[in-house]
């Protein structure tokens, strides 16, 4: 495996259900992010981590719950969302140097539908 | 704060039709510049960069610009094809003091539909 890898590739879920996204990157990088990709919106970051710390939590509702147990490894865990957040979820990862972000490597995307 | 603007899409072209998309700027400092394309059903990916004024970032055909003066990076490519069609994202990552610090902002993307 290489690069960005995201499962699940598609998730179709009902607003009272609890379902997590799984990011892993193989690229040895030290920071990863999760962003949300709605139509005609542009991209949303929702989530930035350094080091395995949450460094910005860009006022992502509490619903959204994040947890980076390795700098290899991202999740988004979800419970009680709303079909507005229906949307392509990426993560991303990068090797932050400083505060010089670098350049992100994205993962494919997980297409969530909320009924 | 920091923002990227782009042209409203969508944008339709024939093939080898000259491309122009224009991106702005406006940030604190001197930031880092970014061009990134989406393919359908796919994630973003790097298409070129530049991290100083006047330089020029270029692959695959495609070009941009960093013009401090102008706060612009517009993406040109002389002759586009139909496997070009795609979304692509002006983005910059920002200096100490910008609201990009440690992190990209993007634009909001241009669609892009080439045909033959």
């Amino acid at each position: 495996e290489t690069g960005v890898t995201q499962t699940p590739r598609h998730l179709v879920m009902g607003m009272t259900n609890k379902k997590s996204l799984k990011c892993e990157q193989h690229l040895g990088h030290n920071a990863m992010y999760w962003y949300k990709q709605s139509a005609k919106k542009p991209l949303e970051l929702m989530f930035v981590y350094n080091f395995k710390e949450q460094t910005e939590n860009n006022s992502v509702p509490s619903r959204f719950s994040p947890e980076c147990p390795n700098s290899s490894h991202l999740f988004l865990h979800l419970h009680t969302l709303q079909p507005e957040d229906s949307a392509l979820y990426l993560c991303a990862s990068s090797q932050v140097q400083g505060k010089n972000t670098g350049e992100l490597f994205f993962g494919e995307g997980s297409r969530l539908t909320v009924l | 704060g920091d923002s990227v603007t782009q042209m409203e899409g969508p944008v339709t072209l024939s093939e080898e039709a000259f491309l122009t998309i224009n991106c702005t700027y406006t940030a604190t400092g001197y930031p880092s510049l970014f061009w990134y394309v989406q393919y359908p059903g796919e994630g973003l990916q790097l298409l070129l960069k530049a991290t100083k004024a006047d330089d020029k970032g270029s692959n695959k055909g495609f070009e941009a610009t960093y013009r401090k003066e102008t706060t612009s990076f517009h993406l040109e490519k002389g002759s586009v094809q139909v496997s070009d069609s795609a979304v692509y994202f002006c983005a910059l990552s920002g200096r100490a003091g910008g609201t990009s610090y440690g992190k990209l902002t993007f634009g909001q993307g241009t669609i892009l539909t080439v045909h033959p």
